[in-house]
């Protein structure tokens, strides 16, 4: 059974403070790991597709590779409009995203 | 591109009850799937339809039903309302295409069963 676990569930941090978000995954046939950011009572928004080990994407102050095991999601010098619930999730070969509970971010000035 | 949309935006309804969501895919998406959230965890998948047939479906029971409409635009039926069923309901549509997986979101609708 496929299985998405993130880690911290929670991360306060500095404006400017760079950390990273963790995804481990176990997937039988994996067709792509995605990352999206969601905000109180909102859809999620797509941030990231990866689809093989090795793969790097980055978009503003998010970054985020692949392994065959887990994903980071790198946030580089993080701002206050950063904060937000950011989601993983993993697509086999059926039809339906895997998401993980998602790791909530708080970046304070 | 016109975005995903849902409606309605809240709604509130009795155990035992009977609920209709709708959901209306990005401009040139010809699936939508839909995922339950309860509050402090990740969606769950309910089904996904594609050509106006349903192409997979969750662990989730017979009370939940959908419908594809030629245009595209879905709906999302559940029978029965049980206070469990209170949570963000979220339609996201995407293409079926080999390579192409992204799945896109709408706003969702906040159903709270009382």
């Amino acid at each position: 059974e496929d299985q998405v676990t993130q880690s911290p569930e929670a991360l306060r941090l500095q404006e400017g403070e760079s950390s990273s978000l963790n995804c481990s995954y176990t997937v039988s046939g994996l067709r792509g790991l995605f990352w999206y950011r969601q905000d109180p009572g909102k859809g999620p928004e797509f941030l990231f597709t990866l689809y093989s080990a090795g793969e790097e994407k980055e978009k503003e102050r998010l970054k985020a590779t692949l392994t065959k095991k887990e994903s980071f999601l790198h946030i580089t010098a993080p701002k206050p409009e950063d904060s937000a619930t950011y989601l993983c999730a993993v697509l086999n070969s059926g039809y339906a995203l895997n998401f993980g509970k998602g790791t909530s971010l708080l970046v304070t000035p | 591109e016109t975005g995903v949309t849902q409606s309605p935006t809240h709604l509130i309804k009795t155990r035992g009850q009977q609920v209709t969501l709708r959901c209306s895919s990005q401009s040139g998406h010809n699936t939508v799937s839909w995922y339950q959230q309860a509050l402090g965890q990740g969606p769950q998948f309910i089904f996904q339809y594609y050509r106006e047939e349903e192409n997979g479906r969750g662990n989730f029971p017979p009370r939940f039903s959908g419908l594809q409409f030629p245009n595209y635009s879905s709906e999302l039926n559940v029978n029965a309302l049980e206070l469990d069923d209170s949570a963000l309901y979220l339609c996201a549509s995407s293409r079926q295409r080999e390579g192409f997986y992204e799945q896109y979101f709408g706003p969702g609708t906040r159903l709270t069963v009382t």
